[in-house]
């Protein structure tokens, strides 16, 4: 069975803390790792697609790294905002560009002013 | 540019009643299409994705049903609903072709059967 496991579920921080989450997935037949945030009342949106290992992407403050051989990603957020409130779900896509996803439970973030 | 409209928002339906969702994407042509679900407590699901026109695959044996009657309409039904059919239901779509595809995501459909 093909499972994605995320940590913290939640996590609560001050604004201008910087954090960071793991998500952890099978390392075998790797074809692809997706990040996404999901804002309450709103639609989950992409922010990274990732492919090679050690492969790092950057938005913003966000930036999440990969690691295939051992089968996790981190995703970073550097001087949290109230705005960055949200569930982080990363996805992981196997045995080709089927677009089909295996999602973690998320980590749900809450910032404080 | 490409939008995906979902509806209802929001439904409550009693157990054994019909059901029926629907997704349309506008701006793109030939979109994989996709329904997931989330449960109480739980990631998201895929139940359904589809390539194409009548072409569907279930990924989880359930109480649902899905169709593609046209290119960029995609439909979630049952015939008579279960208690465990409850959740949030959120249409996607993307294209194939490129190794760096995101999903687009619909607002959802909440639903409750009680």
């Amino acid at each position: 069975i093909l499972n994605v496991e995320q940590s913290p579920q939640s996590l609560h921080v001050q604004e201008g803390d910087s954090t960071n989450f793991t998500c952890s997935f099978p390392s075998s037949n790797f074809y692809a790792l997706h990040w996404y945030r999901w804002e309450t009342a709103k639609s989950p949106e992409a922010l990274f697609v990732m492919t090679l290992n050690g492969d790092e992407k950057k938005k913003g403050r966000i930036s999440a790294t990969l690691n295939t051989k051992e089968g996790y990603s981190y995703l970073y957020i550097k001087g949290s905002q109230p705005e960055d409130s949200a569930t982080y779900l990363c996805a992981f896509m196997w045995g080709g560009n089927t677009g089909k996803l295996i999602f973690g439970q998320g980590t749900t973030l809450q910032v404080k002013p | 540019s490409q939008t995906i409209h979902q509806w209802p928002a929001t439904l409550v339906q009693p157990v054994g009643s019909p059901l029926s969702l629907e997704c349309t994407v506008e701006g793109t042509s030939n979109p994989n299409l996709y329904w997931y679900r989330q449960a109480a407590g739980r990631g998201l699901q895929l139940l359904f994705y589809s390539v194409g026109i009548g072409q569907i695959s279930s990924e989880v044996p359930q109480n649902l049903s899905a169709s593609r009657p046209q290119d960029r309409q995609f439909i979630l039904s049952s015939k008579k609903l279960l208690l465990s059919d409850s959740g949030f239901y959120l249409c996607a779509w993307s294209t194939l072709g490129s190794t760096n595809e995101k999903l687009f995501f619909g607002s959802g459909t909440q639903l409750s059967v009680l």
